[in-house]
């Protein structure tokens, strides 16, 4: 595997149900961020992990909580979801934060369904 | 505060035409500026970036200058093929206070062949 993984692609899910979506970067990055992006809408940062600790909670409601478990991983822990969460959610990676000309690289996102 | 403004889409345009999808900015300090395209169903990735003030990005026939007099990173091609149909984002990273990546809105591209 390269780059930036993200498992699963789709996932369809009740408002009562609990899921994980899952994030592996293969580049030796040590910041990895969550986005959710809804049609019509700016790109929304939601967490931001620097060195394995959370840096940034953007306003994100209780029912999203991530998890980075070291470098490689990041995880976003769904439960209770509302209809209005169906989005495609981007992870990304960087090496150090914004600056320095550093890019961020995407995943493939997750397309989330909340029926 | 620091922003991206892109000109709104969608952009539709005939095989070999001309493109220019315009970017802004307004940011403290000395920001990077990237532009990033999103094929469909598909994640993020980087097309070209500029890191100081005069810089040209280039890849794959796009370019974008890093104008600072005009807080401008317009994106260009000569000749657009039907694979460009895409979303292009400017960003910019690296603005003084903030260590956040700060995305235009993006802008649909359809050309038409």
């Amino acid at each position: 595997e390269t780059g930036v993984t993200q498992t699963p692609r789709h996932l369809v899910m009740g408002m009562t149900n609990k899921k994980s979506l899952k994030c592996e970067q293969h580049l030796g990055h040590n910041a990895m961020y969550w986005y959710k992006q809804s049609a019509k809408k700016p790109l929304e940062l939601m967490f931001v992990y620097s060195l394995e600790e959370r840096v940034e909670n953007n306003s994100v409601p209780s029912r999203f909580s991530p998890e980075c478990p070291n470098s490689s991983h990041l995880f976003l822990h769904l439960h209770t979801l509302q209809p209005e969460d169906s989005a495609l959610y981007l992870c990304a990676s960087s090496q150090g934060l914004a600056g320095g000309g550093n890019e961020q690289f995407f995943g493939p996102g997750t397309r989330l369904t909340v029926l | 505060g620091n922003s991206v403004t892109q000109m709104e889409g969608p952009v539709t345009l005939s095989e070999e035409a001309f493109l220019t999808i315009n970017c802004t900015y307004t940011a403290t300090g000395y920001p990077s500026l990237f532009w990033y395209v999103q094929y469909p169903g598909e994640g993020l990735q980087l097309l070209l970036k500029a890191t100081k003030a005069d810089d040209k990005g280039s890849n794959k026939g796009f370019e974008a200058t890093y104008r600072k007099e005009t807080t401008s990173f317009h994106l260009e091609k000569g000749s657009v093929q039907v694979s460009d149909s895409a979303v292009y984002f400017c960003a910019l990273s690296g603005a003084s206070g903030t260590y956040k990546y700060i995305f235009g809105t993006g802008t649909r591209l359809k050309v038409l062949a």
